[in-house]
């Protein structure tokens, strides 16, 4: 059965330093999708970054990189040069059978110190 | 650029009334889905629709009946509301990029509804 694990249910980070959140996955669809999303104190859903199961290099976007081991069905999420701003709940996804089906973890919340 | 619209903000309803939460997207987008959001948890896939006329259950459908007459709008009802059904929902849609890839969705910012 398609899971997604996120084991810190919180973290903590200096500002300027960077953050590694953790997420596992377990899927037995040769094609799948891996996306982080950020969920700020105002609720919504903003996406952060995308790594197909088929793309050969890591995703990056700005300060967001993805760091894909496919052998050891981890999608972690850094972010490099934490800004206060950055803190917020976290979210490890996973969508399969085409995309129509999307599963999430329970989130991470990051807090980013001064 | 609206993106996906979601009405209303918030709500409060009593044990077995009913309601619609209501969804736009405005970027031709084919795909939509509605999720529900516990407090502390990740969200949770209610029903999606991959066009006009299309839709199929997700991973939480009982209590919750859906619609889609048009690419734009994608309502939720929610028939003889209970206190589980407390919680946050959030609309989203995405566009099909071809086949073996994975679509990225983008989200409402949410209805946060109480039954009490």
């Amino acid at each position: 059965a398609q899971k997604i694990t996120q084991t810190q249910p919180g973290m903590f980070v200096q500002e300027k330093e960077a953050v590694t959140l953790d997420c596992t996955y377990d899927t037995s669809d040769p094609s799948y999708g891996l996306f982080w999303y950020k969920q700020p104190s105002s609720g919504e859903m903003i996406f952060l970054i995308y790594q197909g199961s088929y793309d050969q290099q890591n995703a990056t976007e700005g300060r967001y990189s993805l760091n894909f081991q496919k052998a050891r069905k981890s999608a972690n999420l850094v972010i490099s040069a934490s800004q206060l701003g950055d803190s917020a709940m976290y979210f490890c996804a996973m969508s399969y059978t085409g995309g129509f089906k999307t599963i999430f973890g329970a989130g991470t919340r990051l807090f980013v110190k001064a | 650029n609206a993106g996906v619209t979601q009405t209303p903000k918030f709500r409060i309803l009593k044990i077995g009334q009913s309601m619609t939460l209501q969804c736009t997207q405005d970027m031709n987008h084919n795909y939509m889905y509605w999720y529900r959001q516990d407090p502390g948890m990740g969200l949770k896939l209610i029903y999606y629709s991959v066009g006009a006329g299309i839709t199929d259950k997700g991973e939480v459908p009982n209590g919750y009946n859906v619609s889609r007459s048009t690419t734009e709008d994608f309502p939720l009802r929610l028939e003889l509301a209970a206190p589980s059904q407390t919680s946050v929902y959030f609309c989203a849609s995405s566009y099909p990029t071809g086949t073996g890839s994975v679509d990225t969705q983008y989200f409402g910012p949410g209805t946060r509804l109480t039954v009490l």
